[in-house]
């Protein structure tokens, strides 16, 4: 399974909203609706904030938002705050008797 | 409160083997599948192996297969993870992860805080 495809780096000030992509193949983020995002701050381990593609776990903030178009998933955070900095990891199921994917992960600088 | 706690990390020599552990608790262990996940420094994940609840069913990752062995003692609600033959691009730092679902739904609700294993001469 090849690695889904986000973008290296995004950034959007304080109160901003920013959007980062997550593209994959029909086989995985375009088959099936299991994509998830998971936020990273350094020296931590990764949490889980979207799951299903628009899920939020309880005490994740409605800031963080989640849709799927295709073979694209997108994270939305809407009112950036300072805390938001911090790597973002989506992965998608990939079918009976495969292991997930994940994208190469993403930087998210709040200016 | 639902915790993973991994060990059983340090520095092997290449071509050394190592028995990773992670220790749940807070859930009905064998309802779930499990995951390893590691994460070079400074670099993004990747997905290493998954067991289902019942140990019954196990995955791995290109990279994993022939080298590394996942199970699981569900009477011990404890996961391992044995790596052998490793390798320099095995170093890294290793997260256990707890599925959403008996089965390898993919949803990593939980994680450790990860156990660095670092090959080196």
């Amino acid at each position: 399974q090849s690695a889904l495809t986000q973008p290296p780096s995004a950034s959007g000030s304080p109160g901003q909203s920013v959007t980062i992509s997550c593209t994959g193949t029909s086989s995985d983020v375009g088959g099936y609706n299991f994509v998830s995002w998971y936020q990273q701050h350094p020296g931590k381990a990764p949490k889980l904030m979207i799951y299903e593609v628009n899920k939020r776990p309880s005490g994740v903030p409605d800031r963080f938002s989640g849709s799927k178009s295709g073979n694209t998933a997108s994270l939305t955070v809407s009112g950036l705050q300072a805390e938001d900095e911090a790597d973002y990891y989506c992965s998608s199921y990939a079918g009976i008797n495969n292991l997930g994917v994940f994208g190469g992960g993403t930087k998210l600088t709040v200016l | 409160e639902v915790q993973l706690v991994e060990s059983g990390g340090g520095l092997v020599q290449p071509g050394g083997s190592l028995r990773l552990s992670c220790a749940a608790s807070g859930f009905t262990f064998s309802s779930y599948a499990m995951n390893w996940v590691r994460q070079v420094p400074g670099k993004g994940l990747e997905w290493v192996s998954a067991i289902s609840g019942s140990g019954g069913s196990t995955y791995y990752a290109d990279s994993a297969k022939g080298r590394f062995t996942i199970s699981r003692d569900n009477s011990k609600n404890t996961l391992y993870l044995q790596v052998k033959s490793l390798r320099a691009e095995d170093t890294a730092v290793y997260f256990c992860a707890k599925d959403s679902a008996n089965w390898l739904r993919g949803t990593l609700d939980y994680w450790g805080q990860g156990t660095l294993v670092t090959v080196s001469s």
